[in-house]
């Protein structure tokens, strides 16, 4: 019964492959996350889509792309990696309750992607 | 620019102590503030959201406090155990339409038995 899923918990690959994290939430949750930690275990957002629709894009290269199929699943698909993508990657989820009035965000497990 | 620091990087003390995790953030028009914990390798687990017109959450042996005003958040542990040892993350919602989070550069707390 487990709220945030992420798949693989672990990804290595050579340079310049693609690849793609799964996410999928069963809390019912309009709106879904990536974020990124670095090697010094730093977070930050990538991006945020509510209801399938993207609404937080930071400053992420294009080589990452986001795809929401249905508002329970969120993945994140990276072409031509680079050694510098290496970073644990975690999905999370929200229910967005209307402007100003935002519930806890949950986190998955996160994606320990290395890039050799 | 909106930052938020995380005094001190790296704590370490004997169980039964009481301690407080400090949180500082340079623009204080936030919506709410989120304390998690990260256990070494796992995801991160919400311990207490606090929203902008509150001033502390409790839950059991945790309490945040928030002073917008100052700029700053605080994390009470209680009674501290060898179990609370992990990093602990203040996470700052500036955007209330979209939640994004900024967070902080963490707290790794160790408590000796």
């Amino acid at each position: 019964d487990t709220a945030v899923s992420q798949t693989p918990k672990y990804l290595v690959t050579q340079m310049g492959n693609d690849k793609s994290i799964k996410c999928e939430q069963n809390l019912g949750h309009d709106t879904m996350y990536w974020y990124k930690q670095d090697s010094k275990k730093f977070l930050k957002i990538m991006f945020s889509y509510n209801n399938k629709e993207l609404i937080i894009n930071e400053t992420v290269p294009n080589r990452f792309s986001p795809k929401s199929p249905d508002k329970a699943h969120l993945n994140l698909h990276i072409n031509s990696l680079e050694l510098g993508d290496s970073a644990v990657y975690f999905c999370a989820s929200s229910q967005l309750s209307g402007v100003g009035t935002t519930d806890t965000q949950y986190f998955g497990p996160g994606t320990r992607l290395t890039v050799l | 620019k909106q930052e938020v620091t995380q005094i001190p990087a790296a704590l370490s003390v004997p169980e039964g102590e009481n301690l407080v995790l400090n949180c500082s953030f340079t623009d204080s028009a936030i919506y709410n503030l989120q304390w998690f914990r990260q256990d070494p390798g796992k995801g991160l687990t919400s311990l207490l959201l606090i929203q902008s017109s509150q001033r502390e959450q409790t839950s059991g042996r945790l309490n945040a406090s928030l002073d917008k005003s100052s700029g700053r958040s605080t994390l009470y542990i209680a009674a501290s155990q060898p179990g609370d040892s992990a990093t602990y993350l203040c996470a700052l919602n500036y955007g209330g339409a979209t939640n994004k989070l900024i967070f902080g550069t963490g707290t790794l707390l160790a408590v000796q038995p």
